[in-house]
């Protein structure tokens, strides 16, 4: 069964430090897809990044960066130098061959000036 | 380019009654996504149009529930009756591709439609 985990429910931080959001997945399927969602409070879910399972690249987006690990099962999102414009709800989904997405409940970070 | 557009953005009703929501997906993605986020907990998947057809209905919670895809363009999701249970935030995304073949793309997400049920 597929599972995605986000054990951090609130973070709150404060402008410019570095903030680490978790996310534990679970599936049986060999190839599936990894991704983060933003929330802002427009309220729509903007796509921040797809990982596939034959990747574990780490990647870097400007003061984003995605930590994939297959041995532990995890696809962590760290922010650099946070912004008050961070803040927002943050979901981490997982993807296989249904396409459908499994999402977390999502981690709401605040980013205070 | 337009993104996904969700009517109405808020809609409170009363138990019992019907309501219908809209989803326009960006023009020619044939995948359309219905998904709900009751207060709380998880966003979850409803069901998948590929253009009209209902590639895959298994999230929808019971028969109150009805989707349809007229022409594979816009879609409707009416509940009929509402309970309150229904209460929730459901979204609507769409994608150019699905996962058939090499090309996969990700999931443009409307703002979502906030439906309140008292």
């Amino acid at each position: 069964a597929q599972k995605v985990t986000q054990a951090q429910t609130e973070i709150s931080v404060v402008e410019k430090e570095d903030v680490t959001l978790d996310c534990v997945y679970e599936t049986r399927d060999t190839t599936y897809y990894l991704f983060w969602y933003k929330q802002p409070p427009s309220g729509e879910l903007v796509f921040l990044i797809r990982r596939n399972s034959f990747d574990e690249q780490n990647e870097i987006s400007g003061r984003y960066s995605w930590n994939f690990q297959k041995s532990t099962s995890s696809f962590n999102f760290t922010i650099t130098a946070s912004q008050v414009v961070d803040s927002a709800v943050y979901f981490c989904a997982l993807s296989e061959v249904t396409e459908k997405l499994v999402f977390g409940k999502g981690t709401k970070l605040t980013v205070n000036p | 380019e337009a993104g996904v557009t969700q009517f109405p953005s808020h809609s409170v009703i009363e138990k019992g009654q019907t309501v219908t929501l809209r989803c326009d997906p960006i023009s020619g993605h044939d995948n359309l996504y219905w998904y709900r986020r009751v207060m709380g907990k998880e966003i979850k998947f409803l069901l998948h149009f590929v253009k009209e057809s209902k590639q895959d209905e298994s999230g929808m919670p019971n028969n109150r529930f009805l989707a349809e895809r007229t022409g594979g363009t816009y879609s409707t999701l009416k509940v009929q009756p509402a309970e309150l249970e229904d209460s929730g935030v459901y979204f609507c995304a769409s994608s150019l591709f699905g996962q058939v073949g090499a090309k996969y793309t990700e999931a443009f997400f409307g703002q979502g439609t906030r439906l309140t049920v008292v």
